[in-house]
């Protein structure tokens, strides 16, 4: 079974431009989740999708948002970039949601200059 | 609000050695716990879990028990390897949604 596949790996944007990013979770999974990896934060959640619908967010301004499709893929969407947005931005998916184990896919490092 | 507290690293090691990282947590009611590894230029895997107390996750030589006792999840392994070089971080899921929150991570070196 494939796992969870992020695109693209790596993204270099400029101050104020908005970016996609995309993430295909598990077969058979329907909750994805986001997460932003940085070294002075660690892993910090982003926020949680289940059937289309938002379920959870985390402390993140409202310049970070997603969505989830029918098929559950996901994509997250950061607009009018700032330096701190450069991280790694990993997706994890389960099967069902609450205290289900979260399968993480490689990530997408974002780089803003 | 939940939360995990692991030891801070780095930690290096000779290969062979006995490897603990301690993992204390702080939750209401009873949330599932991880430990996940992070080798150079990855995601995250899933090392092994725990769901409820005194059970023991097991995978590759490392093992965790679920303590509820003392709120702790510590990882140990017997032997370590150079292969065992990475990241690693606790994790918890609260027990009412899908947020998981991790510990700042603990870089282990293996040298052989």
């Amino acid at each position: 079974k494939a796992g969870v596949t992020q695109t693209p790996r790596y993204l270099i944007k400029t101050r104020g431009q908005q970016v996609t990013l995309s993430c295909s979770p598990i077969s058979g999974h329907r909750s994805v989740s986001w997460y932003q990896q940085t070294p002075g934060q660690g892993l910090q959640f982003l926020f949680e999708y289940f059937s289309e619908t938002q379920r959870n967010k985390g402390n993140f301004p409202g310049r970070f948002s997603g969505r989830q499709f029918s098929n559950s893929r996901s994509e997250m969407n950061v607009s009018t970039l700032e330096l701190g947005d450069s991280a790694l931005y990993l997706c994890a998916s389960s099967r069902d949601r609450a205290e289900e184990t979260q399968y993480f896919g490689p990530g997408t490092r974002l780089l803003v200059l | 609000g939940d939360s995990v507290t692991q030891m801070e690293g780095p930690v290096t090691l000779s290969e062979e050695a006995f490897l603990t990282i301690n993992c204390t947590y702080t939750a209401t009611g009873y949330p599932s716990l991880f430990w996940y590894v992070q080798y150079p230029g990855e995601g995250l895997q899933l090392l092994l879990k725990a769901t409820k107390a005194d059970d023991k996750g097991s995978n590759k030589g490392f093992e965790a028990t679920y303590r509820k006792e003392t709120t702790s999840f510590h990882l140990e392994k017997g032997s370590v390897q150079v292969s065992d070089s990475a990241v690693y971080f606790c994790a918890l899921i609260p027990n009412n949604n899908n947020d998981m929150r991790f510990g700042a991570g603990t870089r282990l070196t293996v040298k052989p």
